[in-house]
């Protein structure tokens, strides 16, 4: 069984749509995060549940909004997508909050790429 | 603030050594090792936890100086399996969630 599964694994898609990504974690685990890998390979937090509540919120456009409807799950909607947007997506999970010393668990990545 | 990895690249032989290291401005209080294989997710290695601590993992070690703001991955006659983007990243605590943020990367080539 996959430990954090995200879908799709490829979206590509014209500039100004809306998509979403979904992810989806079997650990048990009470966090969850979203990071952003550009196409020099740098991986950026960009969001962080706790229990579905949002923790953590870095300087991201509000194009951008993560939605976890239990701790099992953290979506990730994208509105009006712009070129800048292409990237690969990763979502996380790890066990315990309020630790900073805590391995992540990263699912497979959505590579987005806007046209 | 980003640590900051060195080198950028490297490439082996099999059964060669390497060092990657990875500093940081600020002060660290743990140091976290990742490996992402292209086109994979990254998969964690280990975490430092005090200044001077070394751990294992495989032919992989590191070592961290608290002082010098300072950690390094050792690899130790390397196989073609360790070849991938090493991250090493530097955590704090945000609003009760863990908040990793990685260098750059290194990319590691080990040839036959």
């Amino acid at each position: 069984d996959t430990a954090v599964s995200q879908t799709p694994k490829y979206l590509v898609t014209q500039m100004g749509n809306d998509k979403s990504i979904k992810c989806e974690q079997n650990l048990g685990h009470d966090t969850m995060y979203w990071y952003k890998q550009d196409s020099k390979k740098f991986l950026k937090i960009m969001f962080s549940y706790n229990n579905k509540e949002l923790i953590i919120n870095e300087t991201v456009p509000n194009r951008f909004s993560p939605k976890s409807p239990d701790k099992a799950h953290l979506n990730l909607h994208i509105n009006s997508l712009e070129l800048g947007d292409s990237a690969v997506y990763f979502c996380a999970s790890s066990q315990v909050p309020n630790s900073d010393n805590e391995k992540l668990f990263f699912g497979s990545g959505t590579q987005l790429s806007v046209l | 603030q980003q640590p900051v990895q060195s080198p950028q690249a490297v490439i082996l032989r099999e059964g060669e050594d390497a060092v990657i290291n990875c500093s940081s401005s600020k002060a660290l209080y743990s140091v976290h090792w990742y490996r992402q294989k292209h086109g994979e997710a990254p998969v964690f290695l280990m975490i430092l936890l005090k200044g001077g601590e070394q751990k294992g993992h495989e032919k992989i070690s590191a070592s961290f100086n608290e002082k010098k703001q300072q950690s390094s991955l050792y690899l130790t006659a390397s196989q073609l399996s360790y070849s991938g983007t090493y991250f090493c990243g530097t955590a704090r605590l945000g609003g009760g969630a863990q908040k990793l943020v990685f260098g750059q990367g290194t990319r590691l080539t080990i040839n036959p």
